[in-house]
């Protein structure tokens, strides 16, 4: 079946450092891969929705220039995090749409993030 | 935008059933989903449903009513490894058919 490989599964950074976080679709073309956002006992918070050659949608309450999203291949996201604060630590998760179908979503296995 | 809602936390004991309930209020409705999600790892796929009616899975059903807004999982024979956060989510009709996921629901599986 499809599978996203999102790395890496755990991080620890510095406060004001950037950390990149990449997934991949191993066996399918993602065109569209979303970028969530789960904070401890809560659910996925959408941040952006990125297409592959063009720039992301980012939803409300999302700095764009914070979470900075690179699509450019049909197999490859990243979603960066510049200057972390320890605000930003969270799970991050990434899911794309492998087919045009009900079971179409593949998420990858996610990030956990933490600034100190 | 969408709002979806589901109870926070639930428990039932091993061997029984029990039942999740979401509702939600969207516009450009175009499925409802729903996922198990263990702690520290990514949702997993659980059922899919665009009309009304009781898709049947194994253990697992979800059922919809499109007029009421509403949907649940049923979760029959409770297995101890069912204790997991259940994730309801909607697609709409918009840019990339994205999904808005509710607050989830913990599920409590107890001897």
């Amino acid at each position: 079946g499809a599978v996203v490989s999102q790395h890496p599964s755990w991080v620890i950074c510095k406060s004001g450092t950037s950390v990149k976080i990449e997934c991949r679709s191993l066996d399918f073309q993602a065109t569209t891969m979303f970028w969530y956002r789960q904070f401890p006992k809560q659910s996925l918070m959408l941040m952006a929705t990125s297409n592959e050659g063009s720039k992301a949608t980012y939803e409300q309450g999302v700095e764009k220039d914070k979470f900075l999203i690179n699509h450019a291949s049909l197999t490859l996201s990243t979603l960066t995090v510049t200057s972390a604060h320890p605000e930003d630590s969270s799970f991050y998760i990434c899911s794309a749409r492998a087919e045009q179908g009900h079971n179409g979503y593949t998420f990858g296995s996610g990030t956990r993030l933490t600034v100190v | 935008g969408q709002n979806i809602d589901q109870p926070t936390e639930m428990t039932a004991t091993e061997g029984a059933i029990v039942q999740i309930n979401c509702t939600y209020q969207t516009s450009g409705f175009n499925g409802l989903f729903w996922y198990q999600q263990h702690a520290g790892e990514a949702p997993t796929f659980l059922s899919y449903n665009v009309l009304d009616g009781l898709e049947e899975k194994g253990r697992f059903s979800s059922f919809l009513s499109r007029s009421k807004g509403y949907s649940y999982l049923l979760l029959k024979e409770l297995q101890m490894k069912d204790s997991a956060s259940y994730l309801c989510a909607v697609r709409v009709y918009n840019a990339g058919n994205m999904l808005t996921f509710g607050g989830g629901t913990r599920l409590m599986v107890k001897p």
